[in-house]
């Protein structure tokens, strides 16, 4: 597809669940974002990849958080024992190339719901 | 470390009226910024950003903003607005040094458009 790719859209789990979230960024970028985005909030950043390293993590929130990107294209967001305040949209993103100031072109993001 | 404030959370405004939206961000250095867009049901897309140069910058849709170093503003304005402006409009901040472009978001500005 032409644009970044986030599967599920929706996401329902169970407290105490694991979950991951994929994300297929447009083919060729370097670059790719994790956010994530409360109700009434703006997105906030969780971890940033430059091809398959984490070169910036310091937004997880805590150890349940974890992402890979094996083969520096696909990536997925694991969350480990989920708690109710891990529900929100978590957004990804992709650039060309991991400058300051180049476009992060975003997906439609998955809504996770822990109940 | 930086922040964003977007002191207008809902703004109406009639149709062909023009609109401003209020950003106000804080840093410790240099920043580029932006404006992102969010449509219902649709991922976050870049209607502008100032990197340099021209303080007055051009993006789609008629959209425009000005950067006011002094004032540490980026405020989006829009000489006429149509309906399909109606979406949640969210001003955004990066470091112009370090890996990656790393965004600190505002709470967002949600636009209405009436007739």
């Amino acid at each position: 597809g032409a644009g970044v790719s986030q599967t599920p859209s929706n996401k329902v789990t169970e407290k105490g669940k694991y979950v991951e979230l994929r994300c297929d960024p447009i083919s060729g970028h370097t670059a790719l974002y994790w956010y994530r985005q409360s109700l009434g909030q703006g997105p906030e950043f969780l971890i940033y990849f430059q091809g398959t390293g984490a070169a910036d993590d310091s937004g997880l929130p805590n150890d349940r958080f974890f992402a890979v990107r094996p083969e520096g294209s696909v990536s997925t967001l694991k969350i480990q024992r989920t708690e109710r305040g891990d529900s929100a949209v978590y957004l990804c993103a992709s650039s060309p190339t991991g400058g300051p100031g180049t476009e992060a072109f975003f997906g439609q993001g998955t809504r996770l719901t822990v109940v | 470390a930086q922040s964003v404030t977007q002191l207008d959370s809902q703004v109406p405004v009639f149709e062909e009226a023009p609109v401003e939206l209020r950003c106000n961000y804080s840093s410790s250095v240099s920043v580029y910024l932006f404006w992102y867009v969010q449509y219902p049901n649709q991922g976050l897309q870049l209607l502008l950003k100032y990197l340099s140069g021209s303080t007055l910058v051009k993006g789609i849709n008629g959209f425009e903003a000005e950067f006011n170093k002094s004032q540490t503003s980026f405020h989006l304005r829009k000489p006429s607005v149509h309906i399909s402006d109606t979406a949640e409009y969210f001003c955004a901040v990066s470091g112009l040094t370090g890996g990656g472009n790393k965004l600190t978001f505002g709470t967002g500005t949600q636009l209405k458009v009436e007739l």
